[in-house]
């Protein structure tokens, strides 16, 4: 059965800083692959989504997240963080046949933005 | 356009009791989910509907648990007797036919005391 681990669950970064979040999955055909972020009240909202083709996705509000077959990882990265990327981050992936079925997820990493 | 609507945002009752939590999918979205996220744990599937019909209920914990897609629109998914253990965040989700991309709600507080 596939697997999500993210091995961080809390990343402080100062405002402007840098930010990679690390996510590795455990899936024996190509996964399909997403990331969501969850603010506080809010809902969990799609940041980016891998399917296939260029490992390299771009998603929205600046991130993005580059998919390593080898090392079985899909990093979400941001070059320069807000005070509003204070949020729960999930990394999740779905089975890889095209089904709609259901999304495995990570216990998530919270990011706290430090002033 | 709308997007997946959950009612209560909140809800607290007693072990022992009933409670059902609602879930209004995005109009014309034939696939709706339903994940739990108890306390501390991952996000974790509970079942899917393709229109009325159950495509896949394997993540469902016990027949305590009830879920239903009355004329393919909105979900309910009732909880009874409820449990201390059922106390978590159940978010519902939906997605298109033939799209592997799920949109959220902003998930069901549920606390069983």
């Amino acid at each position: 059965a596939q697997s999500v681990t993210q091995p961080d669950i809390h990343i402080t970064v100062s405002e402007g800083a840098s930010l990679e979040l690390r996510c590795n999955y455990s899936y024996g055909a190509t996964p399909y692959l997403f990331w969501y972020v969850q603010s506080p009240g809010q809902g969990l909202q799609l940041l980016l989504k891998y399917f296939s083709g260029d490992t390299l996705v771009q998603g929205i509000k600046g991130f993005e997240a580059e998919f390593k077959r080898s090392q079985s990882s899909f990093n979400l990265r941001k070059p320069s963080v807000h005070w509003s990327d204070a949020a729960e981050y999930f990394c999740a992936v779905i089975g890889g046949g095209g089904g709609a079925d259901g999304l495995t997820f990570g216990k998530g990493t919270h990011l706290i933005i430090q002033p | 356009e709308a997007g997946v609507t959950q009612f209560p945002s909140h809800s607290v009752i007693e072990k022992g009791q009933t409670v059902t939590l609602r879930c209004d999918p995005i109009s014309g979205h034939d696939n709706l989910y339903w994940y739990r996220r108890v306390m501390g744990k991952e996000i974790k599937f509970l079942l899917h509907f393709v229109k009325e019909s159950k495509q896949d209920e394997s993540g469902m914990p016990n027949n305590r648990f009830l879920a239903e897609r009355t004329g393919g629109t909105y979900s309910t998914l009732k909880v009874q007797p409820a449990e201390l253990e059922d106390s978590g965040v159940y978010f519902c989700a939906s997605s298109v036919t033939g799209s592997d991309t799920q949109y959220f709600g902003p998930g069901t507080r549920l606390t069983v005391l």
